[in-house]
């Protein structure tokens, strides 16, 4: 599976729209780009995944660069709630591991 | 439905003793996983399974052992334990893995923090 890369860090007014972004250069045409998230002391929680086409559900957009080599996750109003670390991966469909790396700590600030 | 339980939230043990983690989930999924989280590190898979009968290694599978007899139940065992195993642990599950379903998401648990002295 291929790697992402994402800043280790990133900070957020409330109430403010927030992009997270990714790198995904060695993606292939059968990964899907999945994000998750985790906030402190708890297991990580599905946001959101898309494979070409950009992706809106209730908690956030999934926007994909036309070459697939990076995407941004947009969680449209910040709130405390959103304070955690996001993790964007890239999941084969024909294989069945993800590899999670360091992701994301967003801060959220009130 | 309660989703992906895990037994016991915290657990401290000595160099050598063994345990079971326990792994439940009511939604009928097919796949389950488990994992390891070391601190300010990501996430790594030890095992997983893509039905009853089945499981297959992971990326850290050394000092471990998992077994599936039912679809419910997927427990993680310690055997000799070291304190290179001292982590968090988190069950998943999942409908599928492959195919063009192969894309569902993937449920966690809250997770077992053991540490081990």
């Amino acid at each position: 599976d291929a790697k992402t890369t994402q800043p280790n860090s990133m900070e957020s007014n409330e109430e403010e729209p927030v992009h997270l972004p990714c790198n995904h250069s060695t993606i292939s045409g059968t990964d899907y780009i999945h994000w998750y998230r985790q906030l402190p002391s708890q297991g990580p929680e599905y946001v959101i995944h898309g494979l070409t086409s950009n992706v809106n559900n209730r908690m956030a957009s999934l926007a994909i660069a036309e070459d697939r080599k990076s995407s941004t996750l947009i969680l449209h109003r910040a709130t405390l709630r959103d304070a955690a670390v996001y993790y964007c991966i890239l999941k084969s469909n024909t294989g069945n591991q993800f590899y999670f790396g360091t992701g994301t700590s967003l801060t959220v600030i009130p | 439905n309660a989703g992906v339980t895990q037994t016991p939230k915290f657990r401290i043990l000595k160099i050598g003793q063994s345990m079971t983690l326990q792994c439940a989930q009511d939604m009928n999924h097919n796949y389950m996983y488990w994992y390891r989280q070391d601190p300010g590190m990501g996430l790594k898979l030890i095992y997983y399974s893509v039905g009853a009968g089945i499981t297959d290694k992971g990326e850290v599978p050394n000092g471990y052992n998992v077994s599936r007899s039912t679809t419910e139940d997927f427990p993680l065992r310690l055997e000799l334990a070291a304190p290179s195993q001292t982590s968090v642990y988190f069950c998943a599950s999942s409908q599928t893995g492959t195919g063009t379903d192969g894309n569902q998401p993937q449920h966690f648990g809250d997770g077992t923090r053991l540490s081990i002295l």
